[in-house]
């Protein structure tokens, strides 16, 4: 199995609910990402996980909050987001958080703030 | 710091012609590892080819093959046979080993390849 799934593909919400995006591979990958990804433009990191671990958080608002609960599974809980997150949120996974391996990605959840 | 530079927004193919996009880095690490993915109109990143900097070949993969040149700091992605299939945003992406990029994948802004019949 070589693939990394997301759930649900698209969501709209309003800027006072709370939901939760969830992304799942069974890779046996230990580096688990999520990225933000505007229309017409690269990826941006958000988060890296490594061994469960948050190992990078760049500069995210409080608002996005990641969750792993175990090797296969990476959360991002959403809450009071603003209309300019709508974007493209992608999941990646890869073998580890060093060594230069290559990343492979979900399909993306669509999210559309109101 | 690292970054990526892809010069061309969009780029025009006749099916079953080669096309090569564009790549340029700069980095301070030593060791790196360059990669392209495929971006559909669905979205999802698909993963094309992998060049590690110690490589001393290009790396291949079936239609894809990377140019690189290690002193300019370009890594560009030649499509062979074009097909209609390949129509997409192209992302190359570098990957680093050192200091604050450690760990990070690091995108070019992209290129649209359009495949004419």
């Amino acid at each position: 199995d070589t693939e990394v799934t997301q759930t649900p593909k698209h969501l709209v919400m309003g800027m006072t609910n709370k939901k939760s995006l969830k992304c799942e591979q069974h890779m046996g990958h230990r580096a688990m990402y999520w990225y933000k990804q505007k229309a017409k433009k690269p990826p941006e990191l958000m988060f890296v996980y490594s061994y469960e671990k948050l190992s990078i958080n760049e500069s995210v608002p409080s608002r996005f909050s990641p969750e792993c609960p175990n090797s296969s599974l990476l959360n991002l809980h959403l809450h009071a987001l603003q209309p300019e997150d709508s974007a493209l949120y992608l999941c990646a996974s890869s073998h580890s958080g060093s060594g230069v391996n290559e990343q492979f990605f979900g399909p993306g959840t669509r999210l559309t703030v109101l | 710091a690292q970054k990526i530079t892809q010069t061309q927004p969009g780029m025009f193919v006749q099916e079953k012609e080669a096309v090569t996009l564009d790549c340029t880095y700069d980095t301070s690490d030593q060791s790196y590892g360059l990669f392209w993915y495929k971006q559909p109109s669905s979205g999802e990143m698909i993963f094309l080819i992998y060049q590690g900097s110690y490589d001393e070949q290009n790396a291949t993969e079936g239609r894809y093959s990377l140019n690189f040149q290690k002193a300019r700091k370009s890594a560009n992605l030649v499509i062979s046979a074009s097909q209609l299939g390949d129509s997409a945003m192209y992302f190359c992406a570098m990957l680093g080993r050192g200091g604050t990029s450690y760990g990070k994948l690091t995108f070019g802004q992209g290129t649209i390849l359009t495949v004419h019949p």
